[in-house]
C-alpha cells in the first residue's frame, strides 16, 4: 500500500514536444503529491507539488493533472526543452513529517 | 544561504570496512531524511529525525546500519561492517518544520564497496 507506480520508465521527445509521466498509487493516507526534478549528479530539487483537493496545477511550464477518484497523477511539460533532460520523480507523503515515497523515475530526453 | 552539506562526496571502500557519511543540514531546518538510491530500487527514505530524535528507522536496511543527530546541524549514517550490495548514492535532506511540505535534498554521497 506504500508503493507509487511511475510510468514511462524512459521518454524521448522533439523540443517543443509535452511529455507526459504518469503515476499511481494505493494508499488513499497519502495526501500531498510532489514531483521532484533530478540531473545526474545532482540530488533531487521540488519542481511542483499538488494536494488532493485540487485537480490541476501549473507552474511555468509544469502542470500537475491529479486524478483523486482513480488514484492517479500526472507532469506535462509545456513546450519542453532540452534543459529539461532530466529524471522526474512522483512521489507521496503521507503523516505529519512528511516522510516521502517515490516512485521508479523517468529518464526524460529532450532533443533539440 | 547553504544548502544540504554532505560529505564526502565519495566514497570507495574494501567490503567489511566501516563507512560513515555526514551531514550538516540547512541552518532552522528541524527535519532531517537519510535517503538511499539505487537502480533497483530506486529512492529509499531509510531514517527520519525531528528535532534531533529518531522518528522512524524502519527502512533501515539491517543492524550494520546505524545513524545519529547529537545537534542540529550534524548528523552520521555509519555502515559496519560495509558490503558490496551497499553501493549506492545516499542522500541526506532536511525540511523547515515538521508538517512541512517540502524536503530540500544535498548533492549525495556516492558509496562503493568493492
Amino acid at each position: 500500500q506504500q508503493q507509487v507506480k511511475q510510468s514511462p520508465q524512459s521518454l524521448i521527445v522533439q523540443k517543443g514536444g509535452i511529455p507526459i509521466i504518469n503515476c499511481a498509487y494505493e494508499n488513499t493516507a497519502f495526501d500531498y503529491f510532489p514531483w521532484y526534478q533530478q540531473f545526474p549528479g545532482k540530488g533531487p530539487a521540488l519542481l511542483i507539488a499538488i494536494r488532493p483537493d485540487v485537480s490541476e496545477k501549473k507552474e511555468g511550464r509544469f502542470t500537475i493533472s491529479f486524478n483523486k477518484s482513480a488514484k492517479q497523477f500526472s507532469l506535462h511539460i509545456m513546450d519542453s526543452q532540452p534543459g529539461d533532460s532530466a529524471t522526474y520523480f512522483c512521489a507521496a507523503s503521507r503523516g505529519s513529517a512528511r516522510q516521502l515515497t517515490f516512485g521508479s523515475g523517468t529518464q526524460l530526453t529532450v532533443l533539440p | 544561504d547553504a544548502g544540504v552539506i554532505q560529505s564526502p562526496r565519495h566514497e570507495v571502500t574494501e567490503m567489511g570496512q566501516e563507512v560513515t557519511l555526514r551531514c550538516k543540514p540547512i541552518s532552522g531546518h528541524n527535519s532531517l531524511f537519510w535517503y538511499r538510491q539505487t537502480m533497483m530500487r530506486g529512492l529509499e527514505l531509510l531514517i527520519y529525525f525531528n528535532n534531533n530524535v529518531p522518528i522512524d528507522d524502519s527502512g533501515m536496511p539491517e543492524d550494520r546500519f546505524s545513524a545519529k543527530m547529537p545537534n542540529a546541524s550534524f548528523s552520521t549514517l555509519k555502515i559496519q561492517p560495509s558490503e558490496p550490495r551497499d553501493s549506492a548514492v545516499y542522500f541526506c535532506a532536511s525540511s523547515p518544520n515538521t508538517g512541512a511540505y517540502e524536503q530540500y535534498f544535498g548533492p549525495g554521497t556516492r558509496l562503493t564497496v568493492t
